[in-house]
């Protein structure tokens, strides 16, 4: 089982509908989760963090965590296409040292005019 | 303001050269830095980590290594590039828990 799975997309969303995107973890006692995007050719740009289980709301993007499930979220509102892009998850697990985190293989979003 | 600079940003290189690539960080002290390598339509497998100055943990096993001579300095190298060198190589720092990327280099091995 992969530590962080996400489904590779492409997700094909309609300008100003809501993208969502998902993600599992398989350590339950990962503590920091993260979303970063990255446009093609670019590296990856952190973008959302969660802590807590809830929701965690910053401008048009909003990020849940169930830490229950091991889920995590995004989702962004008024979707633009210059929101095209891959979507990384990731996940800080418990075990790990020196803040290394754990990346899912992404989510490719494009977003329709 | 903390900010990351790797070269060269491209790199076409042949089967058997050697490699040296460069990281450095402004704006911080005694960071973590790490080595990623990303291959293409792939996510980000980490090479290298490092917590400090001659620190250096390696993830998994292959033919490059990596060096930190300088507090914010960190250099991957390989003595003989493989084909399955090719990819897109991006370092990062850390203010825990968070990392924070450089533009990254794009290798190519011929």
């Amino acid at each position: 089982q992969k530590e962080v799975e996400q489904n590779s997309g492409p997700l094909s969303v309609p300008e100003g509908a809501i993208a969502s995107l998902n993600c599992t973890y398989s350590d339950r006692g990962s503590q920091s989760f993260f979303w970063y995007r990255q446009y093609s050719g670019k590296s990856p740009e952190l973008i959302m963090f969660i802590y807590s289980n809830g929701d965690k709301e910053d401008g048009r993007f909003t990020a849940q965590l169930n830490k229950a499930s091991q889920y995590v979220s995004l989702l962004i509102r008024d979707s633009q296409p210059s929101d095209s892009a891959t979507y990384l998850c990731a996940v800080n697990p418990e075990y790990s040292s020196a803040s290394k985190i754990i990346f899912g293989s992404g989510t490719r979003l494009s977003i329709r005019p | 303001s903390q900010t990351i600079h790797q070269w060269p940003a491209t790199l076409v290189q042949p089967v058997g050269s050697p490699l040296s690539l460069e990281c450095t960080v402004e704006g911080t002290s005694n960071p973590n830095l790490y080595w990623y390598r990303q291959a293409a339509g792939r996510g980000l497998q980490l090479l290298f980590y490092s917590v400090g100055i001659g620190q250096i943990s390696s993830e998994v096993p292959q033919n490059l290594s990596a060096s930190r001579p300088q507090d914010r300095q960190f250099i991957l190298s390989s003595k003989k590039l493989l084909l399955s060198d090719s990819g897109f190589y991006l370092c990062a720092w850390s203010e825990r828990p968070h990392q924070f990327f450089g533009p990254g280099t794009r290798l190519t091995v011929l």
